[in-house]
């Protein structure tokens, strides 16, 4: 089945770039979205297909997809951004969802 | 829209739980509706989802046989169910709106279920 592989953590100071990778086979091929979850709270959608932001999402989030890997980026980081951050994807050949492990952005 | 699942569930090993979610409107027309959970201080685990417009669900391999997704397209409410519960099973469980293949928002604020003897 596929995989995506998410490092566990991030660390970063307030005001830096923040980047977060979730690796696959060739997933650049594939549709990816990431999503936000802050502790006791519900996931919140923050990059949809690959790169696109959902209203009310700040322009400082951004993503991209290439190859095996698609990144997740956050500029100018905000003490508030901080947040576990997971990748997912759709595997058309199971018809299955897949969710990465999830990356724990720990602001400085 | 928003998704308002129903409230906190205590079980015992081999039982069964019901979770609803109630949309704030009409999301049945051409949109889905998937579960995912979450164990404590663990990632997120797709279970399943239905599309009511075409009557098709569809779940995740280790779930086949133990979980059934309906949907009440009358009252915009679906329906996790989820049987032969274990210990492990303890965890928060979400619904989520879905837009196409697997894009998933909003998503509803969880609801516990704790498994124990």
């Amino acid at each position: 089945s596929y995989v995506l592989t998410q490092s566990p953590s991030v660390s970063v100071a307030p005001g830096q770039t923040a980047r977060m990778t979730c690796g696959g086979d060739n997933i650049g091929s594939e549709t990816v979205h990431w999503y936000q979850q802050k502790p006791g709270q519900a996931p919140v959608l923050v990059v949809s297909d690959d790169r696109d932001r959902p209203s009310g999402i700040p322009e400082r989030f951004s993503g991209s997809n290439s190859g095996n890997m698609a990144t997740l980026t956050i500029s100018r980081v905000e003490v508030d951004d901080e947040a576990d951050y997971y990748c997912q994807v759709w595997d058309m050949t199971t018809d299955h969802v897949i969710f990465g492990g999830g990356t724990k952005l720990t602001v400085l | 829209v928003h998704l308002v699942q129903s409230g906190a569930e205590a079980k015992k090993p081999g039982s069964s739980v019901k979770v609803s979610c109630k949309a704030s409107e009409d999301i049945f027309r051409g949109y889905g509706v998937s579960w995912v959970r979450q164990a404590p201080g663990q990632g997120l685990e797709w279970m399943g989802g239905i599309i009511p417009m075409f009557e098709t669900t569809t779940y995740a391999q280790q779930f086949q046989g133990r979980v059934t997704i309906t949907a009440d397209e009358n009252s915009n409410t679906a329906y996790m169910e989820l049987r032969g519960l274990r210990t492990e099973d303890t965890a928060f469980y979400y619904c989520a709106k879905q837009h196409g293949a697997a894009l998933y928002d909003p998503w509803g604020q969880g609801t516990l279920v704790t498994v124990s003897s």
